[in-house]
């Protein structure tokens, strides 16, 4: 079936430092793929999407490429800041399998100044 | 910028009762959905809603919940004899069409079962 794995935080990082997160899927077909952030407080934003292989997903300073031959799409962003606390969510969207996102157990980013 | 409200924000209930989640999704949203979040686990689809039914629902919706939207702006979410298992976060979503692109998320509603 279609799942979605991502790296067990939490993550703590310094401001300034280089930030990834790892996820990888398993899915028929050619998923979407998207990453999710929840700041504190608050609902589930989109934070970048990519639909098919090979695309860069980009926003805020956070890239994400979608890598079909290795079944991943890291997340990947080149200075954190403190802001950038909150939980990240990869999910998939299998596009011949109906509305449902599938997401991953979301990853908790802590960035300290 | 438009956005998804749920209430209640917290809900404290007693096992075998019943609950109601509201939502009240994007205006000229068409799609709308639940997901609930056990806590430590994945964010897992229970159910989407277009044109008045459901039109997509995970094995964990059951006959335990029931959908509805009994007005034009508000989306509920039925819990019916509630388990301790029943406790997460429920999300509720709303989007334009269905690619996934557009779907906006509430802040969620914690639903402990003591």
């Amino acid at each position: 079936g279609n799942s979605v794995t991502q790296m067990e935080g939490p993550v703590t990082l310094s401001e300034e430092a280089f930030l990834t997160i790892n996820c990888t899927y398993t899915a028929t077909g050619y998923p979407s793929l998207f990453w999710y952030v929840q700041y504190p407080g608050e609902g589930l934003q989109l934070l970048l999407k990519a639909t098919k292989a090979d695309d860069k997903g980009s926003n805020k300073g956070f890239e994400a490429t979608y890598r079909k031959e290795t079944t991943s799409f890291h997340l990947e962003k080149g200075s954190v800041q403190v802001s950038d606390s909150a939980v990240y969510f990869c999910a998939l969207l299998a596009n011949q399998a109906g509305t449902a996102l599938i997401f991953g157990k979301g990853t908790t980013l802590s960035v300290s100044s | 910028e438009p956005e998804v409200t749920q209430t209640p924000s917290h809900q404290v209930t007693q096992m075998g009762q019943e609950v109601i989640l509201r939502c009240v999704p994007i205006s000229n949203h068409l799609y709308f959905y639940w997901y609930r979040q056990i806590l430590g686990q994945k964010v897992e689809f229970l159910v989407s809603f277009y044109n008045n039914e459901i039109s997509e629902k995970s094995e964990i919706f059951d006959d335990q919940f029931s959908v509805e939207r009994p007005d034009g702006s508000n989306f509920t979410l039925k819990i019916r004899s509630t388990k301790l298992e029943d406790s997460a976060m429920y999300f509720c979503a709303s989007s334009r069409d269905d690619t996934g692109n557009t779907i906006y998320f509430g802040e969620g509603s914690w639903l402990t079962v003591v």
